[in-house]
């Protein structure tokens, strides 16, 4: 099962809206990784966190590491129809052996254009 | 550069049989990991590769394997095949150092009858 705790489960927004989306597990994080799947498609990284109270952003998107490393949220500012999609959180584990990755079980965002 | 490519995209088996899947990771990539993704479970990690060795195993049964080869290519295989076998199956490379980010394939979607 799930090991990150993603919240919120499913969002529907008004085109334009600002979005916040997070993740928290009871594990120490080293890395924490926020993906978008499409439909039949596999997760593209969005950004990727390496350090604790790291602030990333990319285009419109921002992602934070927490301070706490069990922790991470992304915003989307002015969303936008192409936006649509799920999206999930993702860590390695401190002190996990190799690249394995923990994922939360995703939020689907849909926007109402 | 081009991506992690899986192959086949879409396969479809019945009970009792066994699958090969194949993934070629991103040039230069030494490490591949797959993933298992279901409505009901989310993306769970299978097993780790790094330079042909298998360096990291997730939590499922004997009947899922795997191997990679020099040119870090990788195969995975299920035998003795089940209903809930039924998934999008994910391949993601890496470069195999610390602290890298793993890219994602478009998986293989498996139906099993």
């Amino acid at each position: 099962g799930q090991q990150l705790n993603q919240s919120p489960q499913s969002m529907f927004i008004q085109e334009g809206e600002d979005v916040s989306m997070n993740c928290t597990s009871s594990s120490i994080f080293n890395t924490w990784l926020w993906y978008k799947q499409d439909p039949g498609e596999g997760p593209v990284l969005l950004i990727a966190l390496y350090k604790a109270g790291e602030l990333t952003s990319n285009g419109r998107l921002t992602a934070q590491f927490g301070i706490t490393r069990k922790d991470s949220f992304l915003n989307i500012s002015a969303s936008i129809p192409s936006d649509v999609g799920i999206y999930f959180c993702a860590g390695r584990r401190l002190l996990e052996y190799g690249n394995k990755l923990v994922f939360g079980a995703g939020t689907i965002l849909r926007v109402k254009s | 550069k081009a991506g992690v490519t899986q192959t086949p995209r879409y396969l479809i088996k019945t009970r009792g049989q066994q699958v090969t899947l194949s993934c070629s990771p991103i040039s230069g990539h030494r490490s591949v990991s797959w993933y298992q993704q279901t409505p009901g479970q989310g993306l769970q990690f299978l097993f780790e590769y790094f330079s042909e060795t298998q360096r990291n195993k997730g939590n499922f049964p004997g009947r899922f394997s795997g191997r990679q080869f020099s040119n870090s290519r990788s195969e995975m295989n299920v035998s003795t095949l089940e209903l809930g076998d039924s998934a999008l199956y994910l391949c993601a490379s890496y470069t195999g150092l610390a602290g890298e980010t793993q890219y994602f394939g478009p998986g293989t979607r498996l139906l099993v009858l």
